[in-house]
């Protein structure tokens, strides 16, 4: 069975600049989840879907990030104009619901902004 | 709202020696999900363990951890660390129907020398 895929691995911007990160889940899983992980933190939770329904996007800069998941399966998470700040990994996750919500955790996709 | 709370940030220790990170997390389920997540260098993170039964040893790779509803507690042992345990190390929390996205802590560096 294929894990998470996420594309690009690495990306290097000019502050500005605009980003998109795309995440193919493992097939079934219902749920999808983008989390950023800043260097030396923990994953952080920017949105999650279910299908194709946003369920939580409350942590996600609203002014410059954006996540879609228009078919239930694959996602793209774009950053607009970004920031040094931005700078992390960017983690896609899937799980499939009343599965005790066991999170399957794709490469990651590391940013950095300059 | 719920939280994670792992208290050692770095962990040093020799090869051969047991290992135990603590980790407490307060919920307003009683019935919560409990996980521990390794992240190797460069690496995503990936499930190590997880539970919801209060009071039963869960086990997986010579880990161990026993969630306890008492104390709000499930911490991560080994009885003999390898260098190949050198890695951060997540404690996370989730709802009992896996209907939320999961709470992660802060994290622990574990680093296993000769």
């Amino acid at each position: 069975e294929a894990g998470v895929t996420q594309s690009p691995r690495y990306a290097v911007l000019q502050e500005g600049q605009a980003v998109s990160f795309w995440c193919d889940p493992i097939s079934g899983h219902d749920t999808l989840y983008w989390y950023q992980q800043p260097r030396d933190q923990g994953p952080q939770l920017l949105v999650y879907f279910r299908d194709e329904a946003v369920i939580d996007n409350s942590q996600l800069p609203s002014d410059r990030f954006s996540a879609v998941r228009p078919k239930g399966t694959n996602s793209t998470l774009k950053i607009q104009s970004a920031k040094q700040g931005d700078t992390a990994t960017y983690l896609c996750a899937s799980s499939f619901t009343n599965s005790g919500n066991t999170l399957y955790f794709g490469e990651g996709s590391r940013l950095i902004v300059v | 709202g719920d939280s994670v709370t792992q208290t050692e940030g770095l962990v040093t220790l020799t090869e051969g020696l047991p290992v135990m990170l603590n980790c407490t997390y307060q919920t307003i389920y009683s019935n919560p999900f409990l996980f521990w997540y390794v992240q190797h260098l460069n690496e995503s993170p990936r499930l190590l363990l997880k539970s919801f039964t209060d009071n039963k040893r869960t086990e997986h790779q010579g880990f161990h951890a026993t969630l306890h509803k008492s104390s709000s507690s499930f911490h991560l042992q080994k009885s003999s660390a390898q260098l190949s345990d050198s890695a951060l190390y997540y404690c996370a929390l989730s709802d009992p129907q896996g209907g939320r996205a999961l709470i992660f802590g802060t994290g622990t560096t574990v680093s296993v020398s000769p």
